[in-house]
């Protein structure tokens, strides 16, 4: 199974400031035929599913907003949120979809300072 | 709009049997691949196995290899999770997911259900 991690555990930032979450996976998840990282973030907040923030490393979905960034290729990857918001308190996964089983980072917890 | 919308949540005691269900909506069901998520408290979500409602094409994760049955009933956009023996250690929340792109399942999960939460104890 490939192995997804997280740094750091948890972060608390200052509303309108930046927030970085890291995430490595134990191999590759670049898909050398397209060019494509198959890595995926989520946000949970407490008593929902997760949401689907970005996929492919980098492209948000329809109706996030542009705060929410994601960069990064093969293992090594980052989720930025560029201006912190109340709204944006919660939990942070990262999830490979390169191979079965599909794996999850041990998630992320963002606060407010 | 897509709708993934899950049974009710569920007391059950050890050794007992449970099916859980998860009913699409809003797209056409049998095209894409449904994927089954196990969230215990505290921990990060695991991806249990995926089901392909079409012809109930199916693929586990090893670790619920055997512990579990993922089913379809395409006539009635339903995806199912099944245990014939439960164990306390099954207590959690389960999630359905729809996997995003109808050509395959190396995709993201782009619509969840709501969840059902199973509790298992004596």
């Amino acid at each position: 199974d490939i192995v997804m991690t997280q740094s750091p555990d948890s972060l608390a930032v200052s509303l309108g400031e930046r927030a970085t979450i890291n995430c490595k996976s134990s191999q590759s998840l670049l898909y050398s035929s397209n060019n494509k990282d198959y890595l995926a973030w989520f946000q949970q907040k407490p008593g929902q599913p997760p949401k689907l923030l970005i996929s492919w490393a980098s492209s948000r979905e329809f109706g996030v907003p542009d705060r929410f960034s994601g960069s990064g290729s093969g293992t090594d990857f980052t989720l930025t949120i560029s201006s912190l918001q109340a709204e944006d308190v919660a939990l942070y996964y990262c999830q490979q979809y390169y191979s079965t089983p599909f794996t999850f980072g041990p998630g992320t917890k963002v606060d407010i300072k | 709009e897509v709708q993934l919308v899950q049974s009710g949540a569920e007391m059950k005691k050890p050794g007992e049997s449970l099916k859980i269900s998860c009913k699409g909506s809003g797209y056409i069901f049998t095209s894409y691949w449904i994927a089954w998520v196990r969230q215990m408290p505290g921990k990060r979500p695991e991806w249990m196995g995926i089901i392909y409602p079409g012809d109930s094409n199916t693929r586990y994760s090893p670790s619920f290899q055997g512990q579990v049955t993922i089913s379809a009933g395409k006539s009635i956009s339903t995806a199912y999770l099944q245990w014939s023996s439960l164990k306390a250690s099954d207590t959690a929340m389960y999630y359905c997911a729809r996997i995003s792109d109808n050509s395959g399942y190396y995709y993201p999960m782009d619509y969840w259900g709501q969840g059902t939460l199973v509790t298992v104890s004596s």
